[in-house]
C-alpha cells in the first residue's frame, strides 16, 4: 500500500523558515516524480513544486520561486520542501503527492501537514 | 497562471446526473490529453477519480466519467449518491512557466 506521510507542519513568524518532510513507502520511490500542493484554509489546491525521479528537472510556482527549495534522499524514501522568507499567504496545509507514470497524474497523496504564518 | 475555471457550485437529487465543466486554455486543458479530477471530502486529502481525460483509475466507481472539447473538461456525476457530497478538482499540465494548475475547485451538494 503506498503511504505518504508529512511531518514538519508549525507555526512561523513571517520571514522565517520551516522545513517539510515527507516519508514515503510501499512503492519504489525513486522510480517517482514528486510534488508539493497546498491548500490554504477553506481554499482551494495550489500546485506549488515538483522534483523529477533523478532531481535533475525540478519546477516551482511563480508564488514560491526563490524562496522554496524541494529536494529528494531516494536512500531514504523521502522528500522535502525548505521554506524560507515565510509569508501569511503560505499559510496552508501543505500535501506530498506521487506523480503517476501511468496515469500522468497526481495519483496518491499524503494527508497534509499545516502550516501556519503569524506574528 | 491563473486557476482554471470551474463553477463554484453544482447540485442535483439523488439518482440525478450532473456535470462539471473546467475551463483553461489552448495552452493547458485544449492542448494536452492530461486533465485530471479530484474528489475531496472534508477534511480529507484529495483522491483521483479521473486521468487522462476520460479514464477511470481502478477501484474508482464507473458513475464518474470525464470528457473534454476544445479549452473545456468535464466531469460527470450520474446516479447521483449522497457519498458524492464533496469538493472536485480538475487539474492540467499547462505549457506556461509553473506546469501544472489546478481548477478553482467545485461544492458538490446532494439535495
Amino acid at each position: 500500500e503506498v503511504q505518504l506521510v508529512e511531518s514538519g507542519g508549525d507555526l512561523s513568524q513571517p520571514g522565517g523558515s520551516l522545513r517539510l518532510s515527507c516519508a514515503a513507502s510501499g512503492f519504489k520511490f525513486f522510480t517517482y516524480a514528486m510534488h508539493w500542493v497546498r491548500q490554504a484554509p477553506g481554499q482551494g489546491l495550489e500546485w506549488v513544486a515538483y522534483i523529477s525521479s533523478s532531481s535533475n528537472a525540478i519546477y516551482y510556482s511563480d508564488s514560491v520561486k526563490g524562496r522554496f527549495a524541494i529536494s529528494r534522499d531516494d536512500a531514504n524514501n523521502s522528500l522535502s520542501l525548505e521554506m524560507n522568507s515565510l509569508r501569511a499567504d503560505d499559510t496552508a496545509v501543505y500535501f506530498c503527492v506521487r506523480w503517476g507514470r501511468k496515469e500522468a497524474s497526481f495519483d496518491s497523496w499524503g494527508q497534509g501537514t499545516l502550516v501556519t504564518v503569524s506574528t | 497562471q491563473s486557476a482554471l475555471t470551474q463553477p463554484a457550485s453544482v447540485s442535483g437529487s439523488p439518482g440525478q446526473s450532473i456535470t462539471i465543466s473546467c475551463t483553461g486554455t489552448n495552452s493547458d486543458v485544449g492542448g494536452y490529453d492530461y486533465v485530471s479530477w479530484y474528489q475531496q471530502r472534508p477534511d480529507k486529502a484529495p483522491k483521483l477519480i479521473i486521468y487522462n481525460v476520460s479514464r477511470r483509475p481502478s477501484g474508482v466507481s464507473d458513475r464518474f466519467s470525464g470528457s473534454k472539447s476544445g479549452n473545456t473538461a468535464s466531469l460527470t456525476i450520474s446516479a447521483l449518491q449522497a457519498e458524492d457530497e464533496a469538493d472536485f478538482y480538475c487539474s492540467s499540465y499547462t505549457s506556461s512557466t509553473t506546469p501544472y494548475v489546478f481548477g478553482s475547485g467545485t461544492k458538490v451538494t446532494v439535495l
